[in-house]
């Protein structure tokens, strides 16, 4: 089945720097890569969404890219704020019925 | 918007108890997930369906049963509780298609003592 690794663990920044989170899959037939923030004692929300005939897509401060090659995929969240400061999940699945398989998450933290 | 709505925030219960943790959700999704959330361990999937009665074992279905009578709930059931049974338990749906967003309800954190 699919696997999906998630790195770092944990990443500070200070506010206004750039933030990367890298998550690799191994699931060739994947072909949906949600991104996942999860604050502090509430629910995960998507934030952004990537299918796999798209390299690239945008939502102002927040970006992820996909590399099918490679099978793995980023987010990129640039001038960071303290509200950016959650757990980021990544995720993968084949479509149809079959569930999302999360990465282990990611702790960011944006220092003011 | 769409609402996913568990039963409880929090529970505590003794080992042995059986336990029932109720999902509904109400926008006429197929699917709907139990996953087991985790420091450093992430989302889990415990089990889902994706039709009425119709169930699969995700990646940790030990312990654990499940239960879809209607379309807009999912019931997790712990048939004998144990410590490490002690975690946040999550429910989501989504709609059947190439590659959908799963909407989450709001945790439930379990304690067994």
């Amino acid at each position: 089945g699919e696997n999906v690794e998630q790195h770092p663990s944990t990443l500070s920044v200070q506010e206004g720097d750039s933030a990367v989170i890298k998550c690799t899959y191994s699931d060739s037939a994947s072909n949906y890569f949600p991104w996942y923030k999860q604050e502090l004692g509430k629910r995960p929300q998507l934030i952004i969404d990537i299918r796999s005939n798209v390299g690239e897509k945008k939502d102002q401060r927040i970006a992820v890219t996909l590399n099918k090659t490679a099978k793995h995929f980023s987010l990129h969240i640039t001038e960071t704020q303290p509200e950016d400061s959650a757990v980021y999940f990544c995720a993968a699945s084949i479509g149809g019925n079959t569930p999302l398989v999360f990465g282990k998450g990611t702790r960011l933290s944006v220092i003011a | 918007d769409v609402k996913v709505t568990q039963s409880s925030r929090y529970l505590v219960k003794r080992t042995g108890e059986k336990v029932f943790l109720e999902c509904v959700q109400d926008m006429d999704h197929e699917n709907m997930f139990w996953y087991r959330q985790d420091p450093g361990l992430g989302l889990r999937l415990i089990y889902f369906s994706y039709d009425v009665k119709m169930k699969e074992k995700g990646d940790i279905p030990e312990g654990y049963s499940v239960s879809r009578e209607k379309k807009e709930r999912f019931s997790l059931i712990l048939e004998s509780a144990s410590t490490n049974q002690t975690s946040m338990y999550l429910c989501a749906s989504s709609v059947t298609g190439r590659g959908t967003e799963a909407f989450f309800g709001q945790g439930t954190r379990l304690t067994v003592v």
